[in-house]
Parts: C-alpha cells; sequence; structure tokens
C-alpha cells in the first residue's frame, strides 16, 4: 500500500525552526517527484516547496524562498522540509504529497503535520 | 505566478442532481491542470489530472474537460459522498497554484 507519514509538527515561537519528515513506502521513492503543500486554518490549499527525483532540483513558492529548504534522501525513502525563520503567517497543517516523475500534481497524499507558530 | 480562479465559491445541490464548476487560469496552462476533492478533516484526494484524465479509483461520474485557461469538473449525479471543497491545481509553470475551492453543500 502507498502512504506518506509525515512527522516533526509542532508549536514554535516565531523566529523559530522546525524540521518536517516524510517516510515514503510502498513504492519506488526514488522514481517520484515530490511535494509539500499547506493548509491554513479555515483556508485553502497553498503549495510550499518541491523536489525531483533525484533532488537535483528544488522550487519554492515566494512566500518561503530564502526560508524553507526542501531534500530528499533516496536511500531513506524520506522527504524533509526545514523551515527557518518561521512566522505566524505559516501556521498550516502542512501535507506531503507523491507527484509523478516529472508531472507535479498531486497524486497521492500524507495525512498531514501541524504546524503552530505562536509566542 | 499564475491565478487560478474558481466559481462559484459555493454551489448547493440535491442528491442525484448534476454540478458543475469552473476553473480560470489567468494564462494558458495546457492541459496541466488537476482536481482534487476535500473532506473536512481528511487530506485532499486526486480525481483529474491532465485536465480530463481520472485518477485510479475515482467514479465515472466525474469527468474534467477544458484547455488553456478555462476548465470545468462535473459530476453527473451526486451522492452523499461528494459534497465536499473541490480544488483546482495548474502544474504548468512555476510556483505552482491553487484555486481558491469550490465548496459543494446539499441543498
Amino acid at each position: 500500500e502507498v502512504q506518506l507519514l509525515e512527522s516533526g509538527g509542532g508549536l514554535v515561537q516565531p523566529g523559530g525552526s522546525l524540521r518536517l519528515s516524510c517516510a515514503a513506502s510502498g513504492f519506488t521513492f526514488s522514481n517520484y517527484a515530490m511535494s509539500w503543500v499547506r493548509q491554513a486554518p479555515g483556508m485553502g490549499l497553498a503549495w510550499v516547496s518541491g523536489i525531483s527525483t533525484s533532488g537535483g532540483d528544488t522550487f519554492f513558492a515566494d512566500s518561503v524562498k530564502g526560508r524553507f529548504t526542501i531534500s530528499r534522501d533516496n536511500s531513506k525513502n524520506m522527504l524533509y522540509l526545514q523551515m527557518n525563520s518561521l512566522r505566524a503567517e505559516d501556521t498550516a497543517v502542512y501535507y506531503c504529497a507523491r507527484n509523478t516523475g516529472t508531472a507535479y500534481y498531486m497524486a497521492v497524499w500524507g495525512e498531514g503535520t501541524t504546524v503552530t507558530v505562536s509566542s | 505566478e499564475i491565478v487560478m480562479t474558481q466559481s462559484p465559491a459555493t454551489l448547493s445541490v440535491s442528491p442525484g442532481e448534476g454540478a458543475t464548476l469552473s476553473c480560470r487560469a489567468s494564462q494558458s496552462v495546457s492541459s496541466n491542470l488537476a482536481w482534487y476533492q476535500q473532506k473536512p478533516g481528511q487530506a485532499p484526494r486526486l480525481l483529474i489530472y491532465g485536465a480530463s484524465t481520472r485518477a485510479t479509483g475515482i467514479p465515472a461520474r466525474f469527468s474534467g474537460s477544458g484547455s488553456g485557461t478555462e476548465f470545468t469538473l462535473t459530476i453527473s449525479s451526486l451522492q452523499s459522498e461528494d459534497f465536499a471543497v473541490y480544488y483546482c491545481q495548474q502544474y504548468n509553470n512555476w510556483p505552482l497554484t491553487f484555486g481558491g475551492g469550490t465548496k459543494v453543500e446539499i441543498k
């Protein structure tokens, strides 16, 4: 069964850092591009970041560029999102999503992990 | 950035009736358009990709059409499990962008 399991969410103060992880199983992780998508409370979906199959290409929303870093470890079937200089507006549920080899629609979603940025 | 605009924001439909949801892109996205369904407290689910291709396991009552800047998701006969929020997303250009969503509610 294809599965994505996020972890690492929690409460952090403004200006702080957090690292989200996504454990993938049930498919050949290295064959798929991956993305992070977030959803603020009561709001719609917002794409955050994407990474190619090899990790050589990374992409970011303007709202997080320079603050967030995406990476992957294909040997461990893991996807990461390093979030620095966090702001209140980063508060959201963060979803890990599987794309295809080259097309970045979200074919499979995890259940999400909640990040709250508050003092 | 490509802006995706969905209409209407809310659609009230009786079970068994059909529903038509619209999604407009601020510039052409070719056929690189996906639709998702999200129920309260759940992760989104992929319905349609490539503007008109149903994802695995999606019932035939869901259909997508359009290309360029105008897209439509049609649900032919709403079942109780179809009442949810629907989002479109373009993957033609970076950054990827979602529409604001259409809530399909029971009339």
